[in-house]
């Protein structure tokens, strides 16, 4: 059971454009989201979190929004730089349990 | 301060066999968890502990075992390997255990079996 989903598999965006990356999740007990940023043959690297107290988390180029009536987090890059293109995690947790990770985004940050 | 660290970083074996994979945290981290990725799955929880303890448990058969030593570093152990065992296995470490504390990852030790 995917509790934490991102629908879509592959997103392309102009370089210096905005990139808007979403997840979807369905236990309303988690309470701490984080996103992450993978490149081939690497592990994931940390990029920004939130906690459910908070609805917006900024971090340089990178905001994350929590709408959690929607139980829906997306993840913002601005502007967009060709560096960016990578697959794109997020995960999320209830306080106690184990992170769940989404199935990834694909981002190609065109020049 | 030195990352997360994972040996071996790339393991052949074939099926029946069994591994065991290493992972060293980022000094002062004491809980680690380890994921599986496949193609198309994202990363699957296998085990998290935290001062020698197991703290939390994916979905796994018991083949896929674990534990972690007093300084923190921690190993898995497959068993019986399966030809659906061919992975890449993630090891993250954090400062605490459940909190609102991030994971660090290390580069992952790709497993392929045959």
């Amino acid at each position: 059971d995917q509790q934490v989903k991102q629908n879509s598999p592959s997103l392309s965006v102009q370089e210096g454009r905005i990139s808007i990356l979403n997840c979807d999740y369905t236990n309303s007990m988690f309470d701490y989201f984080l996103w992450y940023k993978k490149y081939p043959a690497e592990g994931p690297t940390f990029l920004i979190s939130i906690s459910s107290i908070k609805d917006k988390n900024e971090d340089g180029r990178f905001t994350v929004f929590l709408n959690k009536s929607a139980k829906h987090l997306s993840l913002h890059i601005v502007p967009s730089q060709p560096g960016d293109s990578a697959v794109y995690f997020c995960a999320a947790r209830e306080t106690g349990n184990q992170f769940y990770f989404g199935t990834g985004t694909s981002l190609t940050v065109i020049p | 301060k030195a990352g997360v660290t994972q040996t071996p970083r790339y393991l052949i074996k074939t099926r029946g066999q069994q591994v065991t994979l290493s992972c060293s945290p980022i000094s002062g981290h004491r809980s680690v968890s380890w994921y599986q990725q496949t193609p198309g799955q994202g990363l699957q929880f296998l085990f998290e502990y935290f001062s020698e303890t197991q703290r939390n448990k994916g979905n796994f058969p018991g083949r896929f075992s674990g534990r972690q030593f007093s300084n923190s570093r921690s190993e898995m152990n497959v068993s019986t390997l399966e030809l659906g065992d061919s992975a890449l296995y993630l090891c993250a470490s954090s400062l605490a255990s459940g909190g609102p504390v991030e994971q660090f990852f290390g580069p992952g030790t790709r497993l392929t079996v045959l």
